[in-house]
């Protein structure tokens, strides 16, 4: 069974940080390139950062380019976001996820449950 | 700039089929998206992807009902014989070199 498992949410001060992981079983994680997707309460999905399966490209949306690091490591299959400067509007749930847009065709694309991270005073 | 549009809202019987629609903006309508379902309190689940000429293939264990379609610059799921665990946030996504899009959602209520 394929899994993907967050941890690292949690209650945050404006302009401080937290590592978020993704530990991922039941399918070969280095062969696939990985997204972080987050949801601020009540609204929709944004996609905030893209690493390929060997690290070599890294790729950020402007809201977090600057202050959000993507990593993965291929031998403990796990997948990292170290979120640093954080700021009220970052509060979300944090996903990790397989990315479609470099999958197999047939491949099925598999999400995590999601990991809260909450800035507040 | 890459963009999905979807509407914000659906409603359909329990039992019918219902439509959602997802549009590529015009520099990049023949590009293939996915579908992903969202149900209240859950996390995302991947449907299926959807290509410019409307050959699609779904995710592991998604079920005959959901089907995708496309015209143009529309990417389209449908979903037939409405459950009541289909009401959901349903979301559109697409892929170009450095960016990955999330359209806004389609929140469908099953009457």
């Amino acid at each position: 069974e394929v899994q993907l498992v967050e941890s690292g949410g949690g209650l945050v001060q404006p302009g401080g940080s937290l590592t978020l992981s993704c530990a991922a079983s039941g399918f070969t994680f280095s062969h696939n390139s990985m997204i972080w997707v987050r949801q601020a309460p009540g609204k929709g999905l944004e996609w905030i950062s893209y690493i390929s399966s060997d690290s070599g490209f890294k790729y950020y949306a402007d809201s977090v380019k600057g202050r959000f690091t993507i990593s993965r490591d291929n031998a403990k299959n796990s997948l990292y976001l170290q979120v640093n400067s954080l700021r009220d509007e970052d509060t979300a749930v944090y996903y990790c996820a397989t990315d479609p847009g470099s999958s197999n065709w047939y491949d099925s694309e598999h999400w995590g449950q999601g990991t809260l991270v909450s800035v507040s005073s | 700039q890459l963009v999905l549009t979807q509407s914000p809202s659906a409603s359909a019987s329990l039992g019918a089929s219902v439509k959602f629609t997802c549009t590529l903006d015009s520099g990049h309508n023949n590009y293939a998206i996915a579908w992903h379902q969202q149900q209240p309190e859950k996390g995302p689940r991947y449907l299926m992807k959807v290509n410019f000429d409307g050959s699609h293939t779904k995710g592991d264990g998604i079920p005959d009902r959901f089907s995708g379609a496309s015209s143009g610059a529309e990417r389209y799921l449908i979903i037939s014989s409405l459950q009541s665990d289909d009401e959901a946030d349903y979301y559109c996504q697409t892929w170009d070199t450095g960016v990955r899009v999330f359209g806004g959602g389609t929140k469908l209520t099953v009457l």
